[in-house]
């Protein structure tokens, strides 16, 4: 199992970005998928999953209305649209294999936050 | 929200020592828990999942119980490359959360 995530960036606050985890070495379409951040020096916080077919999603109240998950099962990609940056949004986002716990990690990609 | 409290926050111990960390939820989960282990600059590596269930390829000196909202991960004898921060996290309700973790250090 192979998860690389990518897109993370310095943006200004009220930006937007978007991150994209490639998945590979497993059936990718089997799976729900989850994105987990984590604040400088600070611990995990889950922000959103995706069912499998990407029909149903969820999102922590910290990101609803302002993040959206998505997936595309044939180019075995998942993908985090962030809109309205703040600097609370500063963190390593990971991409994650499961729904209620995760056995498969990306390595992350940082995404700051700043003026 | 369901908020996971974690203690103790950090902890030293030594080698061969057992040690026992504890999770408590702030309403039933039932058996929706997990257990993570972190090292600095890594992403987190699963240890424990379904409160007791060892995941394959972690070493039997891990082991978790409790169900509802007393939980416990305990490591059974100390080793140095258990130096690491660990955190639980709850999957029976969203948004899903997580412990603020324990930092364990080796003496």
């Amino acid at each position: 199992v192979q998860l690389v995530e990518s897109g993370g960036d310095l943006v200004k606050p009220g930006g937007s970005l978007r991150l994209s985890c490639a998945a590979s070495r497993f059936i990718f379409s089997d799976y729900y998928m989850t994105w987990i951040r984590q604040a400088p020096g600070k611990g995990l916080e889950w922000i959103s999953y995706i069912s499998d077919t990407g029909g149903y999603t969820n999102y922590a109240d910290s990101v609803k209305g302002r993040f959206t998950i998505s997936r595309d099962n044939a180019k075995n990609s998942l993908y985090l649209h962030m809109n309205g940056l703040r600097g609370e949004d500063t963190a390593v986002y990971y991409c994650a294999r499961g729904q209620y716990s995760y056995a498969y990690w990306g390595q992350g990609t940082l995404v700051t936050v700043s003026s | 929200d369901i908020q996971m409290t974690q203690s103790p926050s950090s902890v030293s111990a030594s080698v061969g020592d057992r040690v026992t960390i504890t999770c408590r939820a702030s309403q039933g989960i039932r058996s929706w828990l997990a257990w993570y282990q972190q090292k600095p600059g890594t992403a987190p590596k699963l240890l424990i999942y379904a409160a007791s269930t060892l995941q394959t390829g972690v070493p039997s000196r891990f082991s978790g119980s409790g169900s509802e909202t007393d939980f416990t991960l305990t490591i059974s004898s100390l080793q140095p490359e258990d130096s690491a921060t660990y955190y639980c996290q709850q999957a029976n309700n969203f948004p899903y959360t997580f412990g603020q973790g324990t930092k364990l250090e080796i003496k």
